[in-house]
């Protein structure tokens, strides 16, 4: 099982929609969980970080985590097509060594 | 949040050479890591570079083939040894600022060997 799985996609939303996506950890003692977006050519950026259980809403941005599931996602509302990029889901791990360990990405396509 | 100057930005290598990667961030912090990210792939931890000691290596990464300094709180470097086509990458020097609790990336060095 890897660290941290998500869907590779491509995920397509129609310009306006709601982006979902998800991610899933192994490692039950992780307590940061973290969204970068990656364009094409470009390094990854940081979106949002969650530390809690719940909700956290930045703008059109709301990131879920929930902890007893081992569950992160990420909703964008009335997606844009600046939106399209491939998105990182990262949880900070303190097993051993402390690090960041990534998923592999989900695309995101948001069409006109 | 903290700059990060690293360079080259991109390059053209011989197979069997050896290149140095150079980052050096604008303020003192307490967490360095490199990341190579393959063509069409995720982000792949290599080491974490600890400042004064041996860089603590992932899984399949080792020493004698990725080493790296890390002479002060601000600058670290990696090297890639005796390259061969599959090390054609992204290499990504990345910082966690004390206090901050996440991760800023440099703008990565697009290493292609030939």
């Amino acid at each position: 099982q890897k660290e941290v799985e998500q869907n590779s996609g491509p995920l397509s939303v129609p310009e306006g929609a709601i982006a979902s996506l998800n991610c899933t950890y192994s490692d039950r003692g992780s307590q940061s969980f973290f969204w970068y977006r990656q364009y094409s050519g470009k390094s990854p950026e940081l979106i949002m970080f969650i530390y809690s259980n719940g909700d956290k809403e930045d703008g059109r941005f709301t990131a879920q985590l929930n902890k007893a599931s081992q569950y992160v996602s990420l909703l964008i509302r009335d997606s844009q097509p600046s939106d399209s990029a491939t998105y990182l889901c990262a949880v900070a791990s303190t097993s051993g060594t402390y690090k960041y360990i990534f998923g592999t990405g989900t695309r995101l396509k948001v069409l006109a | 949040s903290a700059v990060i100057s690293q360079k080259p930005s991109r390059d053209i290598c011989q197979r069997g050479t050896s290149l140095t990667i150079q980052c050096q961030v604008d303020s003192q912090v307490t967490m360095m890591f490199w990341y190579r990210q393959q063509p069409g792939q995720s982000l792949t931890l290599i080491a974490t570079a600890n400042q004064g000691s041996e860089a603590t290596y992932e899984s399949g990464f080792v020493i004698d083939k990725f080493p790296i300094s890390r002479p002060n709180l601000t600058f670290s470097t990696l090297t890639v040894s005796n390259m061969s086509p599959e090390d054609s990458s992204i290499y990504l020097c990345s910082v966690e600022v004390s206090g901050a609790n996440v991760l800023t990336f440099g703008a990565g060095s697009r290493l292609t060997v030939l």
